[in-house]
């Protein structure tokens, strides 16, 4: 399995809601990451976690919640939000487990995004 | 932090002819420069790559320049068909030891036109 799988591929979701996106991979990856992609814009990174512990948070609002229950699942938990987070969320994966060959598609691979809109 | 910067942000060429596009970086560990292609409404996919210790690399159509000492690194499109149409990233990686960091670059929309 080489595929990173991200569920809804679509939610609509009212500024009072509480909603979860869903990313799984089982390609042995350690690290997981969550990317917010405007349209028209380039991916940003949200929060990285490594070894199941959150490594990086780019200073995310407290409105975005990640969680990491193991090394193959990451959440990312969504509650009251505004209009202005619709955007597409991509998770990723990458580092292979050591022994493993690093090669460019080891390095980052994304999911196929959950496209958010906020109403 | 990390910043990428990317030229052009819409570049049209006819079918046949080349396009490149061209990025800067800021962080000398940076160490990794991939590409990635993204087509309307889908995940950007990785097109070619190439590592700090490597001057350039190319993969049919496709070739990727890197300057390590100017920090630039260019992707070269020969040949170009309509379904290069996308939008590019570029983007440079620095290993922080337990995870990636990826910085895209601002994005070029490439228009190939018969």
């Amino acid at each position: 399995d080489t595929e990173v799988t991200q569920t809804p591929k679509h939610l609509v979701m009212g500024m009072t809601n509480k909603k979860s996106l869903k990313c799984e991979q089982h390609m042995g990856h350690r690290a997981m990451y969550w990317y917010k992609q405007k349209a028209k814009k380039p991916p940003e990174l949200m929060f990285v976690y490594s070894y199941e512990k959150l490594s990086i948070n780019e200073s995310v609002p407290s409105r975005f919640s990640p969680e990491c229950p193991n090394s193959s699942l990451l959440n990312l938990h969504l509650h009251a939000l505004q209009p202005e987070d619709s955007a597409l969320y991509l998770c990723a994966s990458s580092r292979p487990k050591p022994g493993q060959v690093v090669s460019g598609a080891n390095v980052l691979t994304f999911g196929a995004g959950s496209r958010l809109t906020v109403l | 932090g990390e910043n990428v910067e990317q030229h052009p942000s819409t570049l049209s060429v006819q079918e046949g002819d080349s396009a490149v596009i061209k990025c800067t970086y800021s962080d000398s560990a940076s160490n990794y420069f991939p590409w990635y292609k993204q087509e309307l409404g889908k995940r950007p996919q990785l097109i070619i790559d190439i590592r700090s210790n490597v001057g350039e690399k190319k993969d049919q159509r496709i070739a990727v320049t890197l300057n390590k000492t100017a920090k630039h690194f260019s992707l070269h499109i020969t040949e170009t068909q309509p379904e290069d149409s996308a939008v590019y990233f570029c983007a440079a990686l620095r290993d922080t030891g337990t995870a990636s960091k990826l910085t895209f670059g601002t994005g070029t929309r490439l228009q190939v036109t018969l």
